[in-house]
């Protein structure tokens, strides 16, 4: 099975803060790497797939990259509605998904 | 637009089973897969299975395996997953999702909270 780590697993940030959360896959998964976002109480949202493709709706300050084992999410510019859990997900071995273990941003 | 809605909340005893119900519209329910993900009160998200809506196929967790069932109705445009001889650890909102092309979900269900309580 591949497993998945994100770092950091808490942060706090400043609105107008540049943020960057990174993920890690066990073994490569070429660019089958996917990005939610996760409110309290709600379902997951995509935010973005294919390691860098951002998802229709979702705002542009959200980017993400890497391939093969390592990712980055970066948030250019913290905004009020951006305090949520954020994780990566594998879809390399699709069906079999997998997802990290979460990185919460609050405020500093 | 596309719409997963799910079933309402249980409270079940330990032992017993628990069938949970995804009604899926604004799509053709036979052209994608549907995931089951879980998430237990404040822990991340647990992929469970995944079932094709064309054939059937399924997919599950190895965890889970030989207690969880999906299935679905597409008379009725409807997955269903069933999880049985429940366990407290169990107690969790259930997500159902459709599948995309590259294995992401970007329709979801809004959850449905399983409570596992003696």
């Amino acid at each position: 099975d591949i497993q998945m780590t994100q770092s950091p697993s808490s942060l706090s940030a400043s609105v107008g803060d540049r943020v960057t959360i990174t993920c890690r896959a066990s073994q490569s998964i070429s660019s089958y790497l996917n990005w939610y976002q996760q409110k309290p109480g709600k379902a997951p949202k995509l935010l973005i797939y294919a390691a860098s493709s951002l998802q229709s709706g979702v705002p542009s300050r959200f980017s993400g990259s890497g391939s093969g084992t390592d990712f980055t999410l970066t948030i250019s510019s913290l905004q009020p509605e951006d305090f949520a859990t954020y994780y990566c997900q594998q879809s390399y071995s699709t069906p079999q998904v997998t997802f990290g273990p979460g990185t919460k941003v609050d405020i500093k | 637009q596309v719409q997963l809605v799910q079933s309402g909340a249980e409270v079940k005893k330990p032992g017993a089973s628990v069938k949970v119900s995804c009604k899926a519209s604004g799509y053709t329910f036979t052209s994608y897969g549907i995931s089951w993900v879980r998430q237990a009160p404040g822990q991340g998200l647990e992929w469970m299975g995944w079932i094709s809506a064309y054939n059937g196929n399924t997919n599950y967790a190895q965890k889970l395996q030989g207690r969880v069932t999906m299935t679905t109705d597409t008379s009725t445009s409807t997955a269903y997953m069933e999880l049985r001889s429940l366990r407290s650890d169990d107690t969790a909102v259930y997500y159902c999702a459709r599948d995309g092309s590259l294995g992401m979900s970007v329709y979801w269900g809004q959850g449905t909270l399983v409570t596992v309580s003696s």
